[in-house]
């Protein structure tokens, strides 16, 4: 089946640790997105990547770093320097190597709670 | 000010019921709309997709948008409970990259 899997569901991290959220996509997208939700508000972008070994700063990348060294994996890490790092994040990929192709097809997403 | 505007709701039906959920947008230049669906702790999955204005129709789900308004709505006929969901609706601009996301609407169906 093709799809999006991000991995772990749940993950508990101390404050002050770096954490690694993965994403895996088998549907041959270019494109490729990291979003964070928040109670009460829209999906707010943090990176997004269009083509492999490149990728550019969404609207809330402060305190996060991503990679993208491979077609179906984007990888974000949530560094110590994220304010306020507790959310749930999600992943996304769209077609084409246009990032304006607007159907992204969503993992199902990540629970992270740092105490 | 927020460039897409949706109420949280809850909003509760009885099952069968025709559902409305709406957003409205300040931005003039977004031309295609989106709905999606989003089950508890689960990713958003797209419902329906729009270009610009007028009607789009898919099984119970019909997709409106009013640019004149900037106004756009979902409609849910012979709603279930399986509907229970919250409800974003995302637009983006032409030439834009960016899709713009509304917080969602909870709606819950009751049997």
């Amino acid at each position: 089946d093709g799809g999006i899997t991000q991995s772990p569901k749940y993950l508990f991290r101390k404050e002050g640790q770096n954490v690694t959220l993965s994403c895996e996509q088998n549907l041959n997208h270019d494109a490729m997105y990291w979003y964070r939700q928040d109670p009460g508000q829209g999906l707010r972008l943090i990176y997004y990547s269009q083509i492999v070994n490149d990728f550019q700063k969404g609207d809330i990348a402060e305190g996060y770093s991503v990679s993208r060294e491979k077609k179906e994996s984007f990888p974000l890490t949530v560094t110590s320097a994220q304010k306020n790092p507790t959310a749930f994040y999600l992943c996304a990929s769209s077609h084409g190597r246009q990032v304006t192709s607007r159907e992204q097809y969503f993992g199902p997403g990540t629970r992270l709670t740092v105490t | 000010q927020k460039e897409v505007e949706q109420d949280p709701g809850p909003l509760s039906v009885p099952e069968g019921a025709i559902v409305s959920l709406n957003c409205t947008y300040s931005n003039s230049a977004f031309q295609y709309f989106m709905w999606y669906r989003q089950y508890s702790r689960k990713g958003p999955e797209l419902l329906m997709y729009t270009y610009s204005s007028g009607n789009k129709e898919d099984g119970r789900f019909t997709a409106q948008v009013d640019k004149s308004s900037k106004y756009i709505s979902l409609f849910i006929r012979d709603s279930q409970p399986s509907d229970s969901a919250t409800y974003l609706c995302a637009m983006s601009a032409t030439g834009g990259f960016k899709t713009i996301f509304g917080a969602g609407t909870r709606l819950f169906v009751k049997a």
